[in-house]
């Protein structure tokens, strides 16, 4: 099983291009959730989603969107890239475990993205 | 709001001791917490996972106890080795909504020879 898929692996855009993190899961998850992880801060939610066609904001949602147009599929994007946003990105899926409850998190192996 | 830390931020030990990790979060009505190992420039892997029904679970020299009403959980590791240097993270559900995970910033790990 392929797990959770993250592309691309490694990005180097420029200030003020824009571009899209695609996460691909195929565990039939319910949950999906989009981390930024920088140095000395742990994990931070950027979005997350608890189904097909919805979404919400996580700790950081500023300068991002999101889309889960697909149950497998969770969409990041950057309309106008900063350097502020130079992080490693990782995408995460879920099974909803109950009325509400989130299961074990499955992470992908993250994506490398570099703003200059 | 839940806040989810982890105390200390780097641990060195050597071979064969036993340790032991802590987190702490601040809402204590929590589904479950989970315990992660992250090695450098890799993703995480799911180490454990503690429904709030539960007190403690155990995998092979792994053993994460929880105690919602003090707001803390703990991660002991036996008989360390080389292999367990990694950063450990613990995370837990938001306070507004389960699915809602937040992490605590890692305590990282060091096994001396």
């Amino acid at each position: 099983n392929a797990g959770v898929t993250q592309t691309p692996k490694f990005r180097v855009l420029k200030t003020g291009q824009s571009m899209t993190l695609l996460c691909a899961q195929d565990m039939n998850h319910e949950y999906m959730y989009w981390y930024r992880q920088d140095p000395g801060m742990g994990l931070r939610l950027i979005h997350y989603s608890v189904g097909e066609g919805t979404t919400a904001k996580g700790e950081v949602p500023d300068g991002y969107n999101v889309s889960r147009l697909k149950k497998q599929n969770f969409l990041l994007g950057l309309e106008s890239a900063a350097p502020s946003q130079t992080s490693v990105y990782f995408c995460a899926s879920s099974p909803a475990g109950g009325l509400h409850r989130a299961g074990e998190l499955f992470f992908g192996e993250g994506s490398r993205l570099t703003v200059l | 709001k839940q806040e989810v830390t982890q105390i200390p931020a780097a641990l060195s030990v050597p071979e064969g001791e036993n340790l032991v990790l802590n987190c702490s979060f601040t809402d204590s009505a929590i589904y479950n917490l989970q315990w992660f190992r992250q090695d450098p420039g890799k993703g995480l892997t799911s180490l454990l996972l503690i429904q709030s029904s539960q007190r403690e679970q155990t995998s092979g020299r792994l053993n994460a106890s929880l105690d919602k009403s003090s707001g803390r959980s703990t991660l002991y590791i036996a008989a360390s080795q080389p292999g367990d240097s990694a950063t450990y993270l613990c995370a837990a559900p938001g306070y507004s909504s389960a699915s809602k995970i937040i992490f605590g910033s890692g305590t990282r790990l060091s096994i001396r020879p």
